[in-house]
C-alpha cells in the first residue's frame, strides 16, 4: 500500500508570494491533518480535514488555508508568505478518528 | 483548549544509559500515541495506549499510560546510537494533539 505522498519536497519562495502544497493520503484514509514543524517548536497543528470538511483548526492566521477533495487528497495554501513561514510542512492521514497517523515526508518551504 | 506538555526538551545520554520522556495533558485523554522522528525524517508511529494504567513494551522501550489518563511516559533501557531522534507523544481528545517532543542524543 502506497504511503502518504507530499509534493513538492522542497520549495523556495519570496516574501509576499503564495504557495500551494499537496498531500495524497493512504488509499482509504479519509482524515488528513497538516502540521508545521520548526526547530524547537515541535509539531504545530494547522488543520484537519475529513470527507472534504474542515473538522479542526489550529491557531494559525487566515493566510493559512486548506481544502480536501472528494478523493481525499488535500492541499494547503499559504498566502502573502513571511520569512517566519519557513518550515517543514507535514501531512498525516489516518483511517479513523484518533487512530495511528501516517506522515508524509514533508515539504520543506524556505521563504527568502 | 487541550494542551500536551512534554519534558525534557533535550536529553544527551551516554550509550548504555537509560532515557525517559514524560508527557502531560491538561485534559483526560481517550488515548496516547508515541512517535519517533529520526533526524531528517518524518514522525513514525510507535505505539498507542488506550487503557488507564496500561503498560506496553517494545524490546527496550516501555510505554506507560497514567491511571488518570492524563500522563504518559516512554522509557528506553540501555540506549543505543540507533535510538537518536525526537520522540513525540500525541494525546487523543477531540483531536490528536502533539507534544513539543524530546530530542534524544546518544554519545558513543
Amino acid at each position: 500500500k502506497a504511503g502518504v505522498t507530499q509534493t513538492p519536497r522542497y520549495l523556495i519562495k519570496t516574501r509576499g508570494q503564495q504557495v500551494t502544497l499537496s498531500c495524497s493520503p493512504i488509499s482509504g484514509h479519509r482524515s488528513v491533518s497538516w502540521y508545521q514543524q520548526t526547530p524547537g517548536q515541535g509539531l504545530q497543528f494547522l488543520f484537519e480535514y475529513f470527507s472534504e470538511t474542515q473538522r479542526n483548526k489550529g491557531n494559525f492566521p487566515g493566510r493559512f488555508s486548506g481544502r480536501q477533495f472528494s478523493n481525499s487528497r488535500s492541499e494547503m495554501n499559504v498566502s502573502t508568505l513571511e520569512l517566519g513561514d519557513s518550515a517543514l510542512y507535514l501531512c498525516a492521514s489516518s483511517s479513523q478518528d484518533l487512530s495511528e497517523a501516517f506522515f508524509g515526508q514533508g515539504t520543506r518551504l524556505t521563504v527568502v | 483548549g487541550q494542551q500536551v506538555m512534554q519534558i525534557p526538551q533535550y536529553q544527551h545520554v551516554q550509550e548504555g544509559e537509560d532515557f525517559t520522556t514524560y508527557c502531560n495533558s491538561s485534559t483526560t485523554l481517550s488515548n496516547i500515541q508515541w512517535y519517533k522522528q529520526r533526524p531528517g525524517g518524518h514522525p513514525v508511529f510507535l505505539i498507542q495506549l488506550v487503557k488507564s494504567g496500561e503498560v506496553k513494551k517494545q524490546k527496550r522501550l516501555t510505554f506507560q499510560f497514567g491511571e488518570a489518563k492524563k500522563n504518559s511516559s516512554l522509557h528506553i533501557t540501555a540506549t543505543q546510537t540507533t535510538d537518536v531522534g525526537t520522540y513525540f507523544c500525541a494525546g487523543g481528545g477531540n483531536k490528536l494533539v502533539f507534544g513539543a517532543g524530546t530530542i534524544l542524543r546518544v554519545k558513543s
